[in-house]
């Protein structure tokens, strides 16, 4: 079926370290989206990215179709990156989301 | 602008209740989406209205939840009977565009069933 798996499923870091989370998908899709959740806080759209490269600050995502993967990167990681990251596909009607990758950056 | 509203923000009913979530979208957005957010499940597609007309009803939820747009700015979510495994966040989300068009998302309805 249509899934969307995300690693890792958690990740520890001190502040100031780089990180880069993977999402896979398994068919061809109409768009992705990266958002970010505090716990019990809404969800986030952080990027709109359907191929190629976006950057926003620290946040950088890399969406390659043809190989059914997109990516993550934080780079120089602060406390307020803490949260947790999903990955969302939109194969026909609605979006499928990964179970998401914990971050927790620590001082 | 204002994003997509959701009222109530916590919810807690007994068993066997009936409760409306509501929701606004985005204005001028023409897609409707609800999805539910459990710990176990993680966020799960209910209903995905385009243009008022409900295009996904759910599947597995159909039989007791039930999504209206009873016009371009509001939609409904009802739950009956409801049941303590129906506990979850309760989201909506408008998109503008077409198929694959960015999702924005509102902040959500806590619903707890005793």
């Amino acid at each position: 079926g249509q899934q969307v798996q995300q690693s890792p499923t958690s990740l520890v870091l001190q502040e100031g370290e780089n990180a880069e989370l993977q999402c896979n998908f398994s068919t061809s899709l109409n768009s992705m989206q990266w958002f970010y959740q505090r716990p019990g806080g809404s969800l986030i759209s952080v990027f709109y990215n359907p191929s190629g490269t976006k950057q926003s600050g620290r946040l950088t995502s890399t969406t390659v179709i043809k190989e059914r993967r997109s990516s993550l990167h934080i780079s120089s990681s602060q406390i307020t990156d803490s949260g947790t990251y999903l990955c969302a596909v939109n194969y026909a009607q609605g979006l499928t989301f990964g179970l998401g990758t914990r971050v927790s950056v620590f001082p | 602008d204002a994003g997509v509203t959701q009222t109530p923000r916590h919810e807690v009913a007994e068993k066997g209740q009936t409760i409306i979530l509501k929701c606004e979208p985005v204005s001028g957005h023409n897609d409707l989406f609800w999805y539910r957010q459990t710990k176990i499940q993680g966020l799960e597609l209910l209903s995905y209205f385009r243009s008022k007309s409900l295009m996904e009803d759910g599947g597995a939820f159909k039989d007791r939840f039930k999504a209206e747009m009873l016009n371009s700015s509001f939609s409904t979510l009802k739950i009956q009977p409801t049941e303590p495994k129906d506990s979850a966040v309760y989201l909506c989300a408008s998109s503008l565009e077409g198929r694959g068009g960015e999702q924005y998302f509102g902040p959500g309805t806590r619903l707890t069933v005793l």
